[in-house]
């Protein structure tokens, strides 16, 4: 299986500051179909995961565009430019490039 | 817009069978392009894959729950379901369904999920 590990587990973030979580792939996430098969998910409290991000960069419908990811082979970034209340939860990054499907162990943004 | 619930017993006995159904609205499971997959979260933790079943009945398991799962669907009250057999202690956990567009790599809708304890 492919493992996931996210840095850091968790992050205390002021209102209004930047922040950004990583996650890096065990192998390469390259599909034989050429893409990236690496999206990030927001758990609000209470709340079922929720798609941010697919495919390394691309914005899910109606996401916020201080939501960005970046990053090519094993080595993913998820940035907030400007972090707001709402954005209190657990982040994960997951994988579907190879079966089984994998998830990170989740990031914990909290508001400092 | 897709939506997805989940609906089962809350409490399922070990060694007994459990057994979910998600009921899918504003989308037909039997027409191609999608996967409709089973996720679980334990308490407190990640997520794990289940599986998923594809509108031909194909399906994929996680190997690690493999021998263990079976997903199904019923085209006629466009429903999927799931069913872990032996349950223990261990499978306690929070059972979500998603969809993921054939081939595309991501879930895009979710169920608000269920929560399944095992216990006597």
């Amino acid at each position: 299986d492919i493992v996931m590990t996210q840095t850091p587990l968790s992050s205390p973030v002021t209102l209004g500051q930047p922040a950004s979580i990583s996650c890096r792939s065990s192998q390469s996430l390259v599909h034989s179909d050429g893409n990236t098969h690496l999206s990030w998910l927001q758990q609000r409290p209470g709340q079922p995961p929720r798609l941010l991000i697919y495919r390394i960069s691309n914005r899910f419908s109606g996401v916020p565009d201080r939501f960005s990811g970046s990053g090519a082979g094993t080595d993913f970034t998820l940035k907030i430019s400007r972090v707001e209340a709402e954005d209190v939860g657990v982040y994960y990054c997951m994988q579907a490039t190879q079966f089984p499907y994998t998830f990170g162990q989740g990031t914990k943004l909290e508001i400092k | 817009q897709v939506q997805l619930q989940e609906s089962g017993p809350g409490l399922v006995k070990p060694s007994q069978t459990l057994s979910l159904t998600c009921t899918v609205s504003g989308g037909s499971i039997s027409s191609g392009g999608s996967y409709w997959n089973w996720l679980r979260q334990h308490p407190g933790k990640g997520l794990e894959w289940i599986g998923f079943i594809y509108y031909s009945g194909s399906t994929n398991y996680n190997p690690s729950l493999k021998s263990l799962v079976t997903i199904s669907k019923d085209t006629s009250k466009n429903q999927f379901s799931l069913k872990l057999s032996s349950v223990t202690a261990a499978d306690t956990a929070v059972y979500f369904c998603a969809r993921e567009v054939a081939g595309s790599g991501f879930f895009d809708y979710w169920g608000q999920g269920t929560l399944v304890t095992v216990s006597s």
